[in-house]
């Protein structure tokens, strides 16, 4: 257990759906992130939250929409998703400021159809 | 930027024997460099790291050595067991943003008794 639990584990939608994964840390962290993990590729970052401003959104397609009500909660809200959007995704929080090691939850693995 | 370039695998080892992933880096200033281990199932968590140059980080009988001559950070251990079958990640911050990690793209690892 690392502090940052993910739900739902699995998750898989049609191109038409619209789902949310929820991340939720226990840790007081102040700092949250999307990062999507495919195979064969590096774990992008997608999205950055620190103390519930968003400081990094690394050229993600709108189809992908966070939100970071408090500092403990993270949301990625998913519509009208691709084949290609198939992935791990994980969540992860830190302390904000340099070099502060990031805890990863378990992931939502997603599958597009 | 900073960037990591990390050994490809898979790599498959018996029980015991030593290993090795190498692991180069491309930075400005001298962030802290980590490595991240996946075991199957989970999300990413901290195996070591080390704070500046010279600095070993170890854990779990896993070793690593921040060398700012060749600009790397290679992970050894001298046993491995089956338990160690997991993906490794190297990973170091942006020194801009601090909070935004680069990820190598992970490397395999299998042991088999």
């Amino acid at each position: 257990e690392t502090g940052v639990t993910q739900t739902p584990r699995h998750l898989v939608m049609g191109m038409t759906n619209k789902k949310s994964l929820k991340c939720e840390q226990h840790l007081g962290h102040n700092a949250m992130y999307w990062y999507k993990q495919s195979a064969k590729k590096p774990l992008e970052l997608m999205f950055v939250y620190n103390f519930k401003e968003q400081t990094e959104n690394n050229s993600v397609p709108s189809r992908f929409s966070p939100e970071c009500p408090n500092s403990s909660h993270l949301f990625l809200h998913l519509h009208t998703l691709q084949p290609e959007d198939s992935a791990l995704y994980l969540c992860a929080s830190s302390q904000s400021g340099h070099y502060n090691e990031q805890f990863f939850g378990p992931g939502t693995r997603l599958t597009v159809l | 930027g900073n960037s990591v370039t990390q050994m490809e695998g898979p790599v498959t080892l018996s029980e015991e024997a030593f290993l090795t992933i190498n692991c180069t880096y491309t930075a400005t200033g001298y962030p802290s460099l980590f490595w991240y281990v996946q075991y199957p199932g989970e999300g990413l968590q901290l195996l070591l790291k080390a704070t500046k140059a010279d600095d070993k980080g170890s854990n779990k009988g896993f070793e690593a050595t921040y060398r700012k001559e060749t600009t790397s950070f290679h992970l050894e251990k001298g046993s491995v067991q089956v338990s160690d079958s997991a993906v490794y990640f190297c990973a170091l911050p942006s020194t801009l943003t601090g909070n935004q990690f680069y990820f190598g793209t992970g490397t395999s690892l299998t042991v088999i008794p």
